[in-house]
């Protein structure tokens, strides 16, 4: 069974800084491009970034509002995806899910699933 | 802020069809595919819709999705007290910089 399971999530004070963890299992981790999506309370989705599988470059790539502040990571060897977030402001409240899609098209069909963990909630309040 | 605008709301009586739109620009729909998503009250995303007209294993026939131009449309066929939830339409948009962007939601009700 997938499971994707964050941590890290709190209160924490306007310019400070918190780590999130995501811990994968049931699929192979190494392979997933893995992305950061969050929901500030009663408002809609919005895209953190992602990070790429080591084969594919493990580059990164983060939404304008975020950029600068946040850095993806992951290690493979622990199965772990990691959100550092500084610099936090107030806007940044939100639940912060973490996911992978594999999608896959063939000349004759596609296949696609996705997995999300349950989110971890972070509050930036001073 | 979402660049994909969908309609706050949308509502049905059971078994009725209800269409949701999607419109976005030449950077996110007009030239990439588009996802669409359901959130259940207190649940994570699910994706629901990919490559535009797409389902994933184990979602309904009821459920399609459609794209014309820079616009997007997902129809629920058939509605079930189940399928309230919020919708949300995707794509990535190719303008500046790589970017997932999001619509801005639609709450559908069964009445």
């Amino acid at each position: 069974e997938v499971q994707l399971v964050e941590s890290g999530g709190g209160l924490v004070k306007p310019g400070g800084s918190l780590r999130l963890s995501c811990a994968a299992s049931g699929f192979t981790f190494s392979n997933a491009w893995m992305s950061w999506v969050r929901q500030a309370p009663g408002k809609g989705l919005e895209w953190v970034g992602r990070i790429k599988s080591k084969t594919d470059g493990g580059t990164t790539d983060y939404a304008a509002p975020v950029k600068g502040r946040f850095t993806i990571s992951r290690d493979d060897s622990k199965n772990t995806l990691y959100l550092q977030m500084n610099s936090l402001k107030t806007e940044d409240t939100a639940v912060y899910y973490c996911t992978t899609v594999d999608e896959y098209c063939s000349s004759t069909s596609c296949y696609a699933v996705d997995y999300w963990g349950q989110g971890t909630l972070v509050t930036v309040s001073s | 802020q979402s660049v994909l605008t969908q309609p706050p709301s949308a509502s049905g009586t059971p078994g009725q069809r209800v269409t949701i739109s999607c419109s976005g620009s030449s950077s996110n729909i007009g030239s990439n595919y588009v996802y669409w998503y359901q959130q259940l009250p207190g649940t994570a995303p699910k994706l629901l819709i990919y490559r535009n007209n797409q389902r994933p294993s184990g979602v309904p026939d009821r459920f399609s999705g459609s794209k014309s131009g820079t616009s997007a449309s997902l129809a629920i066929s058939g509605l079930r007290s189940e399928d309230e939830a919020d919708y949300y339409c995707a794509a990535w948009d190719d303008s500046l910089s790589v970017n997932y962007v999001f619509g801005t939601g639609t709450k559908v009700t069964v009445l």
